[in-house]
């Protein structure tokens, strides 16, 4: 079961636009939400991370909202950069349970 | 310092056949997670070791199994292979079990596993 589900599999923005990246979860449970990125051939590094208790959290050109009433969680980065191409995988947690993540969404930054 | 190590990067296997995948952890870190990303599925976690046991385990069956020794190095065998074991196999080190709380998880490159 997808209990973690990103259903945007891509996203193309402009250099210098917002980019928005999608989560929901259906799990209740789930208390902490974290953000990864991964390149071809390498793997997933981590992003950013939320903890139930707070709904925004931000770290430079990346901040992560988390609606618990909507079990919905994004990714915004600002002002996207080339660089930023990637595929983005949400991931969460019930305390120091195994982590869900979703199917993960390329996010491709056009120069 | 050394990031986690994964051997081999890729691997050709026929159905039927075992195959055993190595994970070394970063220094220090004693927790050892295993996942694997196919296309459209993303990261399904399979289990996660901490000082040598299994401390959670995901939905697959039994034919993952998984180790890990006292210098938290971690082994993954898949027995009777199948065609949809072809995937890329991913493990991720962390001081705390399960990543904790305010801590990361840092995964290898992984191995690609392609059964035929």
């Amino acid at each position: 079961d997808q209990q973690v589900k990103q259903n945007s599999p891509s996203l193309s923005v402009q250099e210098g636009r917002i980019s928005i990246l999608n989560c929901d979860y259906t799990n209740s449970m789930f208390d902490y939400f974290l953000w990864y990125k991964k390149y071809p051939a390498e793997g997933p590094t981590f992003l950013i991370s939320i903890s139930s208790i707070k709904d925004k959290n931000e770290d430079g050109r990346f901040t992560v909202f988390l609606n618990k009433s909507a079990k919905h969680l994004s990714l915004h980065i600002v002002p996207s950069q080339p660089g930023d191409s990637a595929v983005y995988f949400c991931a969460a947690s019930v305390g120091s349970n195994d982590m869900r993540f979703g199917a993960g969404t390329r996010l491709t930054v056009k120069p | 310092k050394a990031g986690v190590t994964q051997t081999p990067r890729y691997l050709i296997k026929t159905r039927g056949q075992q195959v055993t995948l190595s994970c070394s952890p970063i220094s220090g870190h004693r927790s050892v997670s295993w996942y694997q990303q196919t296309p459209g599925q993303g990261l399904q976690f399979l289990f996660e070791y901490f000082s040598e046991t299994q401390r959670n385990k995901g939905n697959f069956p039994g034919r993952f199994s998984g180790r890990q020794f006292s210098n938290s190095r971690s082994e993954m065998n898949v027995s009777t292979l199948e065609l949809g074991d072809s995937a890329l196999y991913l493990c991720a080190s962390s001081l705390l079990i399960g990543g904790g709380l305010n801590t990361e998880a840092f995964f290898g490159q992984g191995t690609r596993l392609t059964v035929v």
